[in-house]
């Protein structure tokens, strides 16, 4: 079955810690996006990609880093430089920015 | 910039019930208005994907209906069951070179048996 996978699904960062969460696609989207969601504020997008080799950053960008080497594969990187980075994480991809979007089941990130 | 706002945060309807959830936009230049389901501690499940030059879209007990004049969507929901508890988000792609999909808060529904 075609989908995206996130992990891993917990994951505990220590103080000063950069941590990588993984997002892989075999749906053949050229698109990926990475979202952060906090409770009572919706999901915020960190940073996205169009094609391989190419990324732009959301709106809430600092303290994140992000590469894009392979189409199925986008993965976050959550640095030290992120102050707050306990969340709910989501990556999504579609086949361009205009069609349905598909969600992973997500990464809860906390600091410990 | 493009705001997405679902009022109320959180509904409680009986079963058995026809509700509405409301999602309104500021910016009518909309590629796509997309509704999705969230569990809790889940991702989120795509319900219904509306075209900017569509005024409506329906699966099953679902039909969501888009006003772009207005800044308006609504997402029906017919005979409401409690498996149809969940977190209802509304979200729009704008239309530009970086266009990219802006959530509302969404609104939690519960049906009680």
């Amino acid at each position: 079955d075609g989908g995206i996978t996130q992990s891993p699904k917990y994951l505990f960062r220590k103080e000063g810690q950069n941590v990588t969460l993984s997002c892989e696609q075999n749906l053949n989207h050229d698109a990926m996006y990475w979202y952060r969601q906090d409770p009572g504020q919706g999901l915020r997008l960190i940073y996205y990609s169009q094609i391989v080799n190419d990324f732009q950053k959301g709106d809430i960008a600092e303290g994140y880093s992000v590469s894009r080497e392979k189409k199925e594969s986008f993965p976050l990187t959550v640095t030290s430089a992120q102050k707050n980075p306990t969340a709910f994480y989501l990556c999504a991809s579609s086949i361009s920015r205009d069609d349905d979007y598909t969600f992973g089941s997500g990464t809860r990130l906390t600091v410990v | 910039k493009q705001e997405v706002t679902q009022i109320p945060a959180a509904l409680s309807v009986p079963e058995g019930e026809n509700l509405v959830l409301n999602c309104s936009f500021t910016d009518s230049a909309i590629y796509n208005l997309q509704w999705f389901r969230q569990d809790p501690g889940k991702g989120l499940t795509s319900l219904l994907l509306i075209q900017s030059s569509q005024r409506e879209q329906t699966s099953g007990r679902l039909n969501a209906s888009l006003d772009k004049s207005s800044g308006r969507s609504t997402l029906y929901i017919a005979a409401s069951q409690p498996g149809d508890s969940a977190t209802y988000l509304c979200a729009v792609v704008i239309t530009g070179a970086n266009s990219k999909l802006t959530f509302g808060k969404g609104i939690t529904l519960s049906v009680r048996p």
